[in-house]
């Protein structure tokens, strides 16, 4: 079964620091482009980062710039997310979405994001 | 910042009816536009890619269509099944960026 499984969310300080991980099976993990989305409680979804097949290439939110890490590492089919000084606002369930590979020309999301994790929930809190 | 806003949320149909759910982005986006459906307490599941090509194993009866600056997702004919909030996504330029969702309800 195509399957992405993220772990590392929990309790943490404000001004704390935590690493997600997410890891995939069934796909061609090392072909697809991998992303992290965030949902607030209660609220829409929100693109965090976006990292290419390779590694070489990544993308940011201007609302995580500076302050997360996206990562990957295709021999072990796994994907990370470094996230530090964390605040309130980054309350969020995380998960971990891949896209498939896209045609020259066009963007890494092209094709949408069509494997998905179940998330998992980081809570900043004093 | 590509701002997506999609009408009208929420929506309240009845089982049978047809759904138009409309997304409109602050500029050009092609058809670099994607729908996704979320139920709750569970991940996004993408429906509709590159602004109207059918997901693989998505039933027939969701469509998409548009470009530019204006789409629409259509369910041809709404099950009981389809209680959800929707999604668009632009994925034509960082940040990506979604619409803020649409709750769609049986009436």
């Amino acid at each position: 079964d195509v399957q992405l499984v993220e772990s590392g969310g929990g309790l943490v300080k404000p001004g704390g620091s935590l690493r997600l991980s997410c890891a995939g099976s069934g796909f061609n993990f090392d072909t697809y482009n991998m992303n992290w989305v965030r949902q607030a409680p209660g609220k829409g979804l929100e693109w965090v980062s976006c990292i290419g097949s390779s590694g070489r290439d990544r993308y940011y939110a201007d609302s995580v710039k500076g302050r997360f890490t996206i990562s990957r590492d295709n021999a072990q089919k796994s994907l990370y997310l470094q996230i530090n000084t964390l605040t309130a606002e980054d309350t969020a369930v995380y998960y971990c979405a891949g896209g498939p590979p896209t045609p020259p020309g066009t963007t890494y999301q092209y094709y949408g994001m069509d494997v998905w994790g179940q998330g998992t929930t980081v809570i900043v809190s004093s | 910042d590509i701002q997506m806003t999609q009408s009208p949320s929420p929506l309240a149909i009845s089982i049978g009816e047809r759904v138009t759910i409309i997304c409109r982005a602050s500029e050009s986006i092609s058809s670099y536009l994607n729908w996704y459906q979320q139920k709750p307490g569970r991940a996004p599941k993408l429906l509709i890619h590159s602004a109207s090509s059918l997901q693989s194993g998505v039933p027939s009866r969701f469509s998409g269509r548009g470009s530019g600056t204006h789409f629409t997702l259509t369910i041809s004919s709404l099950q009981p099944e389809d209680v959800a909030t929707y999604y668009c996504h632009q994925s034509f330029t960082t940040p990506w960026t979604f619409g803020q969702g649409t709750k769609l309800e049986i009436k």
